[in-house]
């Protein structure tokens, strides 16, 4: 496609139930990222992967936060048993081969625990 | 790990005056430092970058300067005007290869006509 795309751009769900999130990065981009906005904050790095590994998933914030990338392209996150501090937007990003460094984001799915 | 450090976290500043964004960063090894604006509603998209091996880089309106032993950067936007008015990220990582980005926390720019 023609840039990153993410779904559902928005998301209501009850505290405790399990939501997945999907990242359709830019075709081509071996590289993609997950970052959490929460409400006027900045921009919180969760995952990164490489291809389908994921080589760095220091910024997950619980074992209740998990993230796979297949075929290289497409990445699903997964959030269990949501609390409401889990409200937020969730960015999604890509970045191409090469040494460019820049991340194309997505619009962003935004998550709200009631 | 990496840590960076973004002041102020909000700049009001008339049009046409100058405005100036700092970030600090901890890891040594990072060698690059990319600025994303932010509108209200939008995706974050870069505006401009710099790496390591230069002190400054200029587009237009916008510069970027790097202090490496200080670990200070900077962005400065000049004659600003209203459709600067945005949120402004820093960030630091390493370009090429695995290219974590850690960003600052944002600074809130808004620019009164």
């Amino acid at each position: 496609g023609a840039g990153v795309s993410q779904s559902p751009s928005n998301k209501v769900t009850e505290k405790g139930k399990d939501v997945e999130l999907r990242c359709d990065p830019i075709s081509g981009h071996t590289a993609l990222y997950w970052y959490r906005q929460s409400l006027g904050q900045g921009l919180e790095f969760l995952i990164y992967f490489q291809g389908n590994s994921a080589p760095d998933k220091s910024g997950l914030p619980s074992d209740r936060f998990s993230a796979e990338r297949t075929g290289g392209s497409v990445s699903t996150l997964t959030i269990q048993r949501t609390q409401q501090e889990d409200s937020a937007v969730y960015l999604c990003a890509s970045r191409g081969q090469g040494d460019t460094g820049e991340l194309f984001f997505g619009e962003g799915s935004r998550l709200t625990v009631l | 790990g990496e840590n960076v450090e973004q002041h102020p976290s909000t700049l009001s500043v008339q049009e046409g005056d100058s405005a100036v964004i700092k970030c600090t960063y901890s890891d040594s090894a990072s060698n690059y430092f990319p600025w994303y604006k932010q509108e209200l509603g939008k995706r974050p998209q870069l505006i401009i970058d710099i790496r390591s091996n230069v002190g400054e880089k200029k587009d237009q309106r916008i510069a970027v300067t790097l202090n490496k032993t200080a670990k200070h950067f900077s962005l400065h936007i000049t004659e600003t005007q209203p459709e600067d008015s945005a949120v402004y990220f820093c960030a630091a990582g390493t370009s090429g290869g695995y290219n974590k980005l850690i960003f600052g926390a944002g600074t809130r720019l808004a620019v009164h006509p």
